[in-house]
């Protein structure tokens, strides 16, 4: 199997606060994990891709200053909202690769939804 | 940049049809081409992942084809069923490893 989780599934805060999503691999090691973001009736948006041991690589216009990712071993990464605003309410959704090798098939997590207030 | 286009953006039939969702992309030269499925408020389901040497993939009542030279795949949905509604969605992925995603198809087969 390939399970990916999620922590927390759903998620309400207040603005100005920070937030922390976890994302681990359950039944393997996952070189690469991606963070994703959804906002309603849109389709997923890459926001960062990162590797174990090293910095995360953010997508064009994602502030990596404001979302912060960890990808601490190979089976858990990270992405802290910080200073939260309601404009970051949205679904977050990682993703998990086997990889190095090809076919680099992703394994998605079942989601977070934040809200904040 | 790739861009995924997917037609229809919604789409409503009646239990037991056939039907077909498309999806096209703008660089052919990708890597795989995957379908998910996503139910409301929930995370994705893979479905089928064609890699762009192969043709077509089939499980169950779903299969889907790839025309890399065209930009073009298909998912064709047999004797559709009330528990297919959900949106489904068309990933390309190039040799970034990244995932670029289209809006969805959001299907709902009607009792």
């Amino acid at each position: 199997g390939a399970v990916v989780s999620q922590h927390p599934s759903r998620v309400i805060c207040k603005s100005g606060t920070s937030v922390k999503i976890e994302c681990r691999s359950l039944d393997f090691q996952a070189t690469t994990m991606f963070w994703y973001r959804q906002f309603p009736k849109q389709s997923l948006m890459l926001m960062a891709t990162s590797n174990e041991g090293s910095k995360a690589t953010y997508e064009q216009g994602v502030e990596k200053d404001k979302f912060l990712i960890n990808h601490a071993s190979l089976t858990l990464s990270t992405l802290t909202v910080t200073s939260a605003h309601p404009e970051d309410s949205s679904f977050y959704i990682c993703s998990a690769s086997k990889g190095p090798s090809p076919p680099y098939e992703q394994y998605f997590g079942p989601g977070t939804r934040l809200t904040v207030t | 940049k790739q861009e995924v286009t997917q037609i229809p953006a919604a789409l409503s039939v009646p239990e037991g049809e056939n039907l077909v969702l498309n999806c096209s992309f703008t660089d052919s030269a990708i890597y795989n081409l995957q379908w998910f499925r996503q139910d409301p408020g929930k995370g994705l389901t893979s479905l089928l992942l064609i890699q762009s040497s192969q043709r077509e993939q089939t499980s169950g009542r779903l299969n889907a084809s790839l025309d890399k030279s065209s930009g073009r795949s298909t998912l064709y949905i047999a004797a559709s069923q009330p528990g297919d509604s959900a949106t489904y969605l068309c990933a390309v992925q190039g040799g970034s490893e990244k995932l670029v995603f289209g809006k969805g198809t959001k299907l709902t087969v009607n009792p």
